[in-house]
C-alpha cells in the first residue's frame, strides 16, 4: 500500500514563524502536491514537484516555498506566518508513468497560527 | 485556464434516496484526466474513480455511477439507495498536462437515517 505519511497531525504556531510541513512517500513517486484545504474553497493548489528539485506554482503560492531535495520528501515552508496561512494543508503524491494514476494523500496538518 | 465547479456545497437527503452529485471542468487541453475523491469524517481522502477524456463511457460500481459528458464538460456522481456511511466531502478534480491536479471545492453530503 502506498503510505504518504505528514510529519504533523496538529501544529500551532506563532505569527512570524518559519513553519516547516514536512511530507514523505514511501513508493517512489514523482510527482508529489501541496493543497491547503479551507471551507467553502475546496482544495487549492499551492505547489507541486514533477521531480527531485523540480517545483511548479500552483494556484496560491504567496507566502509559501517548496524543497524538494530527495524524491520521497517534499517540504512546504511558511517564511513568516501568518494567521491567514492558518488552514489544513493536505500532501498527495502520484506515479507518473501512467498519465491516468491517482494520487495519494496524506493524512492532512491542521496548522493554527496565533 | 483550469478549473473544476462543485456548484453544490451541501446536500442533505433520507437514507435511501438517490443523490447526484455534479461536476462541471474547464480545460483547454483535449487530454486529460477526471477524477472523484470522498473524504470521510476521518480526512483522509480517499480515490474513486478515475476516467480519461477519451473515454466516454459511464460507469458503475455497486451503488455508484458516474455520468462523463465532454459535450458539457461534466462528469456527474450519483450514489443510488445512499446509506448514511456515504456522508462525506466529495471532491472532483482534473488532472491536465498530465502534471497539474486541480480539485472543485467539494459537496458535503449527509444522509440522514
Amino acid at each position: 500500500d502506498v503510505k504518504v505519511t505528514q510529519s504533523s497531525r496538529y501544529l500551532v504556531k506563532r505569527t512570524g514563524e518559519k513553519v516547516f510541513l514536512e511530507c514523505v512517500q514511501d513508493m517512489d513517486h514523482e510527482n508529489m502536491f501541496w493543497y491547503r484545504q479551507d471551507p467553502g474553497l475546496g482544495l487549492r493548489l499551492i505547489y507541486f514537484s514533477y521531480d527531485v528539485k523540480m517545483k511548479e506554482k500552483g494556484d496560491i503560492p504567496e507566502g509559501y516555498s517548496v524543497s524538494r531535495e530527495k524524491k520521497e520528501r517534499f517540504s512546504l515552508i511558511l517564511e513568516s506566518a501568518s494567521t491567514n496561512q492558518t488552514s489544513m494543508y493536505l500532501c498527495a503524491s502520484r506515479y507518473t508513468g501512467g498519465v491516468d494514476t491517482e494520487a495519494f494523500f496524506g493524512q492532512g496538518t491542521r496548522l493554527t497560527v496565533v | 485556464a483550469q478549473k473544476v465547479t462543485q456548484a453544490q456545497t451541501e446536500i442533505s437527503v433520507v437514507e435511501k434516496e438517490d443523490v447526484t452529485l455534479d461536476c462541471v471542468y474547464e480545460t483547454r487541453d483535449t487530454t486529460y484526466y477526471l477524477f472523484w475523491y470522498k473524504q470521510p469524517p476521518s480526512g483522509e481522502l480517499v480515490f474513486l474513480i478515475r476516467r480519461n477524456s477519451f473515454d466516454e463511457q459511464n460507469e458503475i460500481s455497486g451503488r455508484y455511477s458516474w455520468n462523463f459528458q465532454k459535450s458539457t464538460s461534466s462528469f456527474n456522481f450519483t450514489i443510488t439507495a445512499s446509506q448514511v456511511v456515504d456522508s462525506a466531502v466529495y471532491f472532483c478534480a482534473l488532472l491536465q498536462g498530465a502534471q497539474k491536479l486541480v480539485f472543485g471545492q467539494g459537496t458535503r453530503l449527509t444522509i440522514n437515517p
